[in-house]
């Protein structure tokens, strides 16, 4: 167990639906950032938050938002989903500066039939 | 857009080899860091080097960083089944999430 929670671990929904994919982040680490795993690109960073607040923003889609709650868990919304959004979606926290890296949960499996 | 681009992009060597995996990357850094990732797992933090660190250990793994070639190298000695994964280069420019590389899969077979 990294630390790191993330649920649901496995999710299958429509094309044209919204889901919401939750992150808890180690204890203590203030900034949490989402990714995307996908076959033929690799891990894309989509976005970041900082106690609350947006730090950084990455390849992420107007369809997608995120946000980080006071108590520092943070949720990613993906709507109007395409068959193209399939992929591991992974979130990862890390204290203030990154010199002992980042700390990944263990995805959620996004599939879009 | 990816910084770091490993190599080879698949490896495949028998148990008690050693491998060697390569990253570049474009941009001046900060620090350079490892991950591996299990078969549809999360990664997990392997080594930082820091940009004016030259060589790094930690257990069978010996990472090197050449800044005026933006390249770095793993090194994975007397490899175990265990270690088959992706491995992932990750380059930290300050102040911006890091970046990843596409990664090179390493399948040590028994």
């Amino acid at each position: 167990d990294s630390g790191v929670t993330q649920t649901p671990k496995h999710l299958i929904t429509a094309t044209g639906q919204r889901v919401t994919l939750r992150c808890s982040p180690r204890s203590g680490d203030l900034s949490v950032y989402w990714y995307q795993q996908s076959l033929d690109q690799g891990l894309q960073f989509l976005i970041q938050y900082y106690n609350g607040e947006e730090r950084a923003k990455g390849n992420i889609l107007e369809r997608f938002s995120a946000q980080q709650f006071p108590d520092l868990h943070s949720e990613l919304n993906l709507s109007s989903l395409e068959l193209g959004d399939s992929a591991l979606y992974f979130c990862a926290s890390s204290p203030v500066g990154v010199w002992n890296g980042y700390t990944f949960g263990s995805g959620t499996r996004l599939t879009v039939v | 857009s990816q910084q770091g681009e490993e190599d080879p992009q698949a490896l495949s060597i028998q148990e008690g080899e050693n491998a060697t995996m390569n990253c570049s990357y474009k941009t001046s850094i900060n620090n350079l860091q490892w991950y591996r990732q299990n078969s549809g797992r999360g990664l997990v933090h392997l080594i930082l080097i820091r940009s004016n660190e030259r060589e790094k250990h930690s257990g069978r793994l010996r990472v090197t960083l050449d800044t005026s070639k933006k390249s770095s190298s793993l090194l994975i000695t007397a490899s175990r089944a265990a270690d088959t994964a992706s491995y992932f280069c990750a380059t930290d420019e300050g102040n911006t999430p890091l970046v990843f590389g596409k990664g090179t899969r390493l399948s040590v077979i028994a």
